[in-house]
């Protein structure tokens, strides 16, 4: 089994604190993604990586950074957190398949931040 | 552009039939998925479709028309836990893009 997992479940934060949240997967899959999920907003790509030291602006990257030093580890960063990034953080991964295709998404358990 | 329309909200009774349809417009096609997510958890993969035609695993079933960028999952014999979000996805040239999401309630 796929398992994804994230370093927090909930997290509290104050405004203009730098926020890491660490994503860990351990079936060796190339692709890496963030996503942030709101109410009536569905889930966003925030960024992703489709290999270690890469990485790709998805569709709300402002205020974020991401790091991909190892192949299994991808760190979504709030640089200085504010009130509008309270949400769910998600990480997912998937392996890369042929002619740029990738496999199924397999999700953490997501973070639920909160910015005072 | 990209777009993925789906139905806000349904509610249907236990042990009924319901179909969530999910009409996409996205830049190239390499697949449609669809995800449930129960309320505070992270979405769990339920199908997957590259070709027309429809995908039947166990109560739930999965249906794709290509030409008319138009989905649909069918959930059978609806159980109280069957209660969740569904997420319809599709792949194209770019990561997947997800639609908003169907909230479904199952009543007694």
């Amino acid at each position: 089994d796929v398992k994804v997992t994230q370093s927090s479940r909930y997290l509290v934060k104050r405004t203009g604190e730098k926020v890491f949240l660490e994503c860990v997967q351990d079936m060796d899959h190339e692709n890496m993604f963030w996503y942030r999920q709101d109410p009536g907003l569905g889930l966003r790509l925030i960024y992703f990586s489709y290999d270690v030291k890469m990485k790709e602006k998805g569709d709300i990257p402002e205020g974020y950074s991401v790091s991909r030093e190892k192949k299994e580890r991808f760190s979504l960063i709030l640089e200085s957190a504010s009130t509008n990034q309270t949400s769910m953080y998600l990480c997912a991964s998937s392996l890369s398949l042929e002619r740029g295709r990738q496999e199924t998404q397999y999700f953490g358990p997501g973070t639920r931040l909160l910015v005072l | 552009g990209q777009n993925i329309d789906q139905p806000t909200e349904m509610t249907a009774t236990e042990g009924a039939i319901v179909q969530i349809n999910c009409t996409y417009q996205t830049s190239g096609f390499n697949g449609l998925f669809w995800y449930q997510q129960h309320a505070g958890e992270a979405p769990t993969f339920l199908s997957y479709n590259v070709l027309d035609g429809l995908e039947e695993k166990g109560r739930f079933s999965s249906f794709l028309s290509r030409s008319k960028g138009y989905s649909y999952l069918l959930l059978k014999e609806l159980q109280m836990k069957d209660s969740a979000s569904y997420l319809c996805a599709v792949e194209g040239n770019t990561p997947l893009v997800f639609g908003k999401g169907t909230r479904l309630s199952v009543i007694a």
